[in-house]
């Protein structure tokens, strides 16, 4: 079973930049379509963008765009997160997932342990 | 975009068989995926593609789709199911990924 492994606890001040990592074990990176979802305290999950299965591009959450940069470095296994312009709003547990399923059929099988980030000033 | 609206909360005595509704505009459409969340632990899918299981979930684990209106329904309820639990469809629209708001599962 694929195993992601997230970086740690960030704590970062209004209008900074985050980049969270996922590193892949057991599988390698380019054989999932790795994607975010956050988690504000006491919230719901919320999706905020990834790779598309069907042609790698990124596909984005409405309110992220402009906001949210999502790489990969293949040579290492680990997918890259990157939220700018942060306000205490963004403040949550963002978790890397991989996606498996048909088309437009997808769901998320397996998740990282999830990555702390405060905005604070 | 794609609404998905579940109970806030569903309480049931161990033993008996607990039913979490994810509702949706034609959902019955839709693949339908469950995920459970334990306090301070990241998600986990318990359900796929309506009412498929991933290995390692116990079959009193089940789902249902139709029309309007998707279930997730836990027999013999156990004090360890006790958990958030979300529904999630991939829809074709702006935002493809929606997640319902989740239903808290409370054992009595």
């Amino acid at each position: 079973q694929v195993q992601l492994v997230q970086s740690g606890t960030e704590v970062k001040k209004p209008g900074a930049s985050v980049k969270v990592s996922c590193k892949v074990s057991g599988y390698t990176l380019t054989e999932f379509s790795m994607h975010w979802v956050r988690q504000a305290p006491g919230k719901g999950l919320e999706w905020m963008g990834g790779f598309d299965p069907e042609d790698g591009d990124t596909i984005d959450a409405q309110k992220f765009e402009g906001r949210l940069t999502m790489t990969e470095d293949t040579s290492t296994d680990t997918a890259y997160m990157e939220l700018s312009s942060l306000r205490s709003e963004d403040t949550a547990v963002y978790y890397c997932a991989t996606v498996s399923g048909s088309y437009i059929q997808y769901y998320f099988d397996s998740w990282g342990q999830g990555t702390l980030v405060t905005v604070s000033s | 975009s794609y609404v998905l609206t579940q109970p806030p909360s569903v309480s049931v005595a161990p033993g008996q068989t607990a039913r979490i509704t994810c509702g949706g505009n034609n959902i019955g459409s839709e693949r339908v995926h469950w995920y459970q969340q334990k306090p301070g632990q990241a998600p986990v899918l318990v359900v796929y593609d309506d009412s498929d299981r991933p290995s390692g979930i116990p079959e009193r684990v089940s789902g249902s789709n139709s029309g309007n209106t998707a279930t997730l329904t836990i027999s013999r309820v156990e004090a360890g199911d006790e958990a958030d639990y979300y529904c999630q469809v991939w829809d074709s629209r702006s935002d493809p990924v929606v997640f319902g708001g989740g239903t808290k599962l409370t054992v009595l």
